[in-house]
């Protein structure tokens, strides 16, 4: 079946490191991707991971990628105010006829002064 | 500048009511496809596109209707049937031959019942 799962809520103290996992469940994704969703607007590609790689790194941002526990994480490195937003995992997969994006329910990330 | 416009931002229905809410796109993609966002739950397709004059029936499809008698252009007509319209709906292209397969999104309607 198709599912992507993720935690709803994370709060951290500004500065500190932010850690978003998330869990999907079809082996035969293509890409991963986390997209960024700030109020009231629609979602922006941050970063992404192709399936046979195990990491990516960009900037403030890390993608890791564990294929046999099908996990995927999400690290900001010294998170800042404009941080705060919801945070959504989908995996890309193809079929017969179509690729399909799937999302995750999205983890709202909240920052502590 | 190339980008996905989803007009209007704010909508409101009356019951009874068919409304069409519009997507267009200048990034010349073949690719469209419907969301709708309830608040604490991730985005479930509605209809999507892969290319013009042909499309297919998502995950909630019942209620919704759409068209793609043009490349730059995706309307959705949330219909009476809808019995729950009141969501967040984003509008979302890409370029299947891209090698990242990745989405652009518009910025979204705000759809609520009177």
């Amino acid at each position: 079946g198709e599912d992507v799962e993720q935690s709803l809520f994370l709060s951290v103290r500004e500065g500190d490191s932010s850690v978003i996992n998330c869990t999907y469940t079809d082996s035969s994704s293509t890409y991963l991707y986390w997209y960024k969703q700030e109020p009231g607007a629609g979602l922006q590609l941050l970063t992404y991971i192709f399936s046979n790689m195990d990491m990516k790194q960009d900037q403030r941002l890390t993608v890791l990628l564990n294929k046999k526990d099908k996990h995927l994480s999400l690290r900001i490195a010294d998170t800042q105010t404009g941080d705060s937003a919801i945070y959504f995992c989908a995996e890309s997969m193809r079929n017969s006829s179509a690729s399909k994006i799937i999302f995750g329910s999205g983890t709202r990330l909240s920052i502590r002064p | 500048d190339g980008g996905i416009t989803q007009s209007p931002k704010y909508l409101f229905r009356k019951e009874g009511q068919n409304v069409t809410l519009s997507c267009e796109q200048n990034l010349n993609h073949d690719a469209m496809y419907w969301y709708r966002q309830d608040p604490g739950q991730g985005l479930r397709l509605i209809y999507y596109s892969q290319i013009v004059n042909d499309f297919q029936k998502g995950d909630i499809a019942e209620g919704y209707s759409v068209s793609r008698e043009k490349k730059e252009s995706f309307p959705l007509t949330v219909t009476s049937a809808q019995k729950n319209p009141t969501a967040f709906y984003l509008c979302a292209s890409r370029d299947p031959g891209a090698p990242n397969e990745k989405l652009f999104f518009g910025s979204g309607t705000q759809l609520s019942v009177l």
